[in-house]
C-alpha cells in the first residue's frame, strides 16, 4: 500500500543553518507529493507541493524535488530562521485515486535557535 | 483562509462516556475527514466523507463513527471514550482530487479522556 517515511526528529538547528528533512515514499500509482507544516497550537497548511516526476515545489525559500528514481521528496531550505520552527510533514496522494486520500508521515519537529 | 471550524476546541471528559466532535466548514467542499495526531504517530485518518450520507472508514475507525447529512457538517463521535482516544483531532476539507489535491485543516479538537 502507499505510506511515506521521514526522518526522524527533533532536529535542532542555529539561525541560518542548512535544512534537510527527507522523505521516502512507497505508492502503486503516480503520487502527488507534499510537505505540509503545523506551527504551535495550529492545524496543518500547505507548504509546498509537486505532482509529477522532476517537478520542483518551492515556497517561503523551502524547495523539495519529486524524484521518481529514488522514491523521495526531501525538504531544504538555505537558511532557517526561528520562525521556521515548526513540525514538518510529508504527504502523498495517488493521483488515480477518487477520495482524495492523503497518507502522512510522522512528521519531523524543527526547532531553530537564534 | 479555509472556512474551517471545529468545536469544541478542548473537551475533558471521562472514560465511557460518549463524545461528540463537529467541524463545520463554509467552503461547500464535497470531501471532509477525521484525523487524529498523536506522538510518534503523526496523522491517521479515522473517517472520511465523499459526499452527504457518504462516508467510509479510514485506517483507525474502530470506536468511532461518523455523520454528514449536509455538506457543511461532518460530525465525529465516539460512543463510549476511552483513555486511548486522548489526542488531537484535526477535520481538513478538499474541493476535489481531480484539482490541486489539497487538504485545508480545521484548528484542532483537544480532548482528554480521564
Amino acid at each position: 500500500g502507499d505510506s511515506v517515511t521521514q526522518m526522524e526528529g527533533p532536529v535542532t538547528l542555529s539561525e541560518e543553518a542548512f535544512l534537510t528533512i527527507n522523505c521516502t515514499y512507497t505508492a502503486t500509482g503516480y503520487p502527488s507529493l507534499f510537505w505540509y507544516v503545523q506551527y504551535p497550537g495550529e492545524g496543518l497548511q500547505l507548504l509546498l507541493k509537486a505532482t509529477k516526476a522532476d517537478d520542483k515545489g518551492s515556497n517561503k525559500g523551502f524547495e523539495a524535488t519529486y524524484r521518481k528514481e529514488t522514491t523521495s521528496f526531501h525538504l531544504e531550505k538555505g537558511s532557517v530562521q526561528v520562525s521556521d520552527s515548526a513540525v514538518y510533514f510529508c504527504a502523498l496522494r495517488d493521483r488515480g485515486s477518487t477520495l482524495g486520500r492523503l497518507y502522512f508521515g510522522r512528521g519531523t519537529q524543527l526547532t531553530v535557535w537564534p | 483562509d479555509a472556512g474551517i471550524t471545529q468545536s469544541p476546541r478542548h473537551k475533558v471528559t471521562e472514560t465511557g462516556t460518549p463524545v461528540t466532535l463537529r467541524c463545520h466548514q463554509t467552503e461547500n467542499h464535497r470531501y471532509m475527514y477525521w484525523y487524529r495526531q498523536d506522538p510518534g504517530h503523526g496523522l491517521r485518518l479515522i473517517h472520511y466523507s465523499y459526499g452527504v450520507k457518504d462516508t467510509d472508514k479510514g485506517e483507525v475507525s474502530d470506536g468511532y463513527s461518523v455523520s454528514r447529512s449536509k455538506t457543511e457538517d461532518f460530525l465525529l463521535t465516539l460512543e463510549s471514550a476511552t483513555s486511548s482516544q486522548t489526542s488531537v483531532y484535526f477535520c481538513a476539507i478538499m474541493s476535489s482530487p481531480e484539482a490541486t489535491g489539497e487538504l485545508f485543516f480545521g484548528e484542532g479538537s483537544r480532548l482528554t479522556v480521564l
